[in-house]
């Protein structure tokens, strides 16, 4: 069964860091190009940011560019999500997502991690 | 960047069939995927590149894309149908995911 498994999520205060993962199982990780896509509580989906397979093809939604960064560890099935500079507006359920075809329809989503951005 | 705009809700009689719009400019060029969110649980795609339905999606989903719209439809509506239903692209002129605001779906 295809599974992707978030996990880093929690409290932080504003200005401060955390690091997200996300692991897969049950396909062929490393040339499968995964996402990140957070929902703020009540709100809609936003993309954050993908990656490809070889990490070569790195794309950022305007709001995280420069204080995020995705990476992956295909060795280990990982993919990661670095935040920094985190502000309340970042609190949200963070998602990690693959991609299932050319088009970029995402077939395959974890059950997502919470991060909550409080003082 | 794109824009997808999706009505906020839209309300179905059990059986009835639903419509969900996502307009976008010239949307018809773009490949739109939809994705169904029940409450607390992670988003499920239903419709990928425009009308194709993953494996285990029923029938009842459907999907077109033409001009400046795109439409989801459910057709013999059921109450476990009722969640948050989400258009998305690949826009690559800006190189970003874009997602609808999302329609909450309502049996009534």
């Amino acid at each position: 069964e295809e599974q992707l498994v978030e996990s880093g999520g929690g409290l932080v205060k504003p200005g401060g860091s955390l690091r997200l993962s996300c692991t897969g199982t049950g396909f062929i990780f490393t040339t499968s190009s995964i996402n990140w896509v957070r929902q703020a509580p009540g709100k809609g989906l936003e993309w954050v940011s993908s990656i490809s397979g070889s990490s070569r093809i790195i794309f950022y939604a305007d709001s995280v560019k420069g204080r995020f960064t995705i990476s992956r560890d295909n060795a280990k099935n990982s993919l990661f999500l670095q935040m920094n500079s985190l502000s309340v507006e970042d609190t949200a359920i963070y998602y990690c997502a693959k991609d299932g075809n050319p088009d970029r329809a995402f077939d395959i989503w974890g059950q997502g991690t919470m991060v909550t951005v409080s003082s | 960047s794109y824009v997808m705009t999706q009505p906020p809700s839209v309300s179905v009689a059990p059986g009835e069939t639903a419509k969900i719009s996502c307009g976008g400019d010239d949307i018809g060029t773009e490949s739109v995927h939809w994705y169904q969110q029940r409450p607390g649980q992670a988003p499920v795609l239903v419709i990928y590149s425009d009308s194709d339905r993953p494996s285990g999606i029923p029938e009842r989903f459907s999907g077109s894309n033409s001009g400046n719209t795109a439409t989801l439809t459910i057709s013999r509506v059921e109450a476990g149908d009722e969640a948050d239903y989400y258009c998305q692209v690949w826009h690559s002129d800006s190189s970003h995911v874009v997602f609808g605001g999302g329609t909450k779906l309502t049996v009534l």
